[in-house]
């Protein structure tokens, strides 16, 4: 079965990075692209960032444009996320999505930017 | 960027009652492909979206058939025809005609 495992996410000081994993197992990772969804507190869904099946094509958000940089290694089956520059919202739960059209996500890793 | 508008952002259904939330484009989300990329997701309690339809009225594997999708162009609705108590949460309605996907604000289904 699909599994979207994301991971490290946690505690960061405004200004600081943090780099996001997510790990795909269950379908072929290679043919699929994958977006970064996020939700801060109690908040709607933001969408953060596409990479395209063989990584050559990606799409951003303008609120994390230029500071946060998406990107995939087929070899391994994971999708990542490196977060520089990072302000107080940008807190939030980043979810890995699979699909153009984000058919399974997974359970999200929570990021926390705060002095 | 295209904004989903959805309504209403509440529903108190009773338990074995229809419920239904609109959603609105503010442009067209017919693709160059010739394909309608509106999907509606569902996010219980303290868990992840889930994808229920896809593609405007296309139920997604495992989705209960008391789910469905209709409409066209700027204007579509999620039908649930006899609400149950699992069916509690958030629905989001999302383009993902062109980037920047979007969502809308998503609407709280509570029982009464």
């Amino acid at each position: 079965q699909v599994q979207l495992v994301e991971s490290g996410g946690g505690v960061v000081q405004p200004g600081g990075s943090l780099r996001l994993s997510c790990a795909a197992s269950g379908f072929t990772f290679s043919s699929c692209g994958m977006h970064w969804v996020r939700q801060a507190p109690g908040k709607g869904l933001e969408w953060v960032a596409f990479i395209r099946y063989d990584g050559i094509n990606k799409y951003y958000a303008d609120s994390v444009k230029g500071r946060f940089t998406i990107s995939r290694d087929n070899s391994k089956n994971t999708l990542y996320l490196q977060m520089n520059s990072l302000r107080a919202e940008d807190t939030a739960v980043y979810y890995c999505a699979k699909g153009y059209s984000g058919d399974y996500w997974g359970q999200g890793t929570l990021v926390t930017v705060s002095s | 960027d295209i904004v989903m508008t959805q309504t209403p952002l509440s529903s108190p259904v009773t338990l074995g009652q229809p419920a239904s939330i609109s959603c609105r484009s503010s442009q067209s989300l017919v693709h160059s492909d010739g394909n309608t990329y509106l999907s509606w997701l569902q996010q219980r309690p303290g868990q992840p979206p889930r994808l229920l339809i896809y593609k405007i009225s296309n139920r997604f594997s495992g989705v209960p058939d008391r789910f469905s999708g209709s409409g066209a162009g700027t204007d579509f609705t999620l039908k649930i025809s006899r609400v149950e108590a699992e069916d509690v949460g958030v629905y989001y309605c999302m383009q993902a005609t062109q980037f920047p996907w979007t969502f809308g604000q998503g609407t709280k289904v509570e029982i009464k």
